[in-house]
């Protein structure tokens, strides 16, 4: 059974750099089959993307934070991973992972609660 | 920009039928995607390509399409239905994106 956790700091000052963690059990994030992707909810609003990471390492952020976001990859580790810079408070939300599968969404992790606040 | 406008919520008597829709001007071309996000959970994938149901789903979840509104139907709603409702869809097959999301009560 696939599981994707997250992981990292709860808690950001802001104009500092938020970093998350996914990493996947029960299966291969180097798979042709798949893309992985980070989602967002913020408190009282709904899902919003983020961007996704292709098996081959390609990058596709919204482009509404495209500037301040990075997603990378370690297949060593089996982990892909999120960095949005220059954050503030508009970007407190619980954080998902998730892996992409013919254009769904089919598993997610528990998701993070990312407060920024000083 | 291209976007889904779902209803901010929907009311429902346990038992009846809810149906939820999502519209945007591409649906017409492209298929949606229904995820159910109950309090405190991740959300779920309900009903892929439009009308497909993953395992696992009950039944009484079914999706449809007809020009550029999609549409996700609960039927014989139960109390454990009540939660938020996603549609999703992929805009060149490269970004996604959801509607608001519809907040379902089960009166």
């Amino acid at each position: 059974q696939l599981q994707l956790q997250e992981s990292g700091s709860g808690l950001v000052k802001p104009s500092q750099t938020l970093s998350l963690t996914c990493t996947v059990s029960g299966g291969s994030i180097s798979s042709g089959a798949y893309s992985w992707i980070w989602i967002r909810r913020p408190p009282g609003k709904g899902l919003e993307w983020i961007g996704y990471i292709r098996h081959i390492g390609s990058t596709y952020y919204n482009p509404s934070l495209e500037s301040r976001v990075t997603i990378s990859m370690d297949r060593s580790k089996n982990q892909f991973s999120l960095k949005l810079n220059s954050v503030t408070a508009a970007d407190t939300a619980v954080y998902y992972c998730a892996r992409v599968a013919s254009l769904a969404f089919d598993y997610w992790g528990q998701g993070i609660l990312v407060t920024v606040s000083s | 920009s291209y976007e889904l406008t779902q209803p901010p919520s929907v009311s429902v008597s346990p038992g009846q039928t809810a149906s939820i829709t999502c519209s945007g001007d591409k649906l017409g071309d492209t298929y949606a995607w229904w995820y159910q996000q109950k309090p405190g959970q991740s959300p779920v994938l309900i009903i892929y390509h439009g009308t497909k149901r993953p395992s696992g789903i009950p039944e009484r979840f079914s999706g449809s399409n007809s020009g550029d509104t999609a549409t996700l139907t609960i039927s014989g709603t139960q109390a454990m239905d009540e939660a938020d409702y996603y549609c999703q869809a992929w805009d060149s097959s490269t970004f996604p994106l959801f509607g608001g999301g519809t907040k379902l009560t089960v009166l």
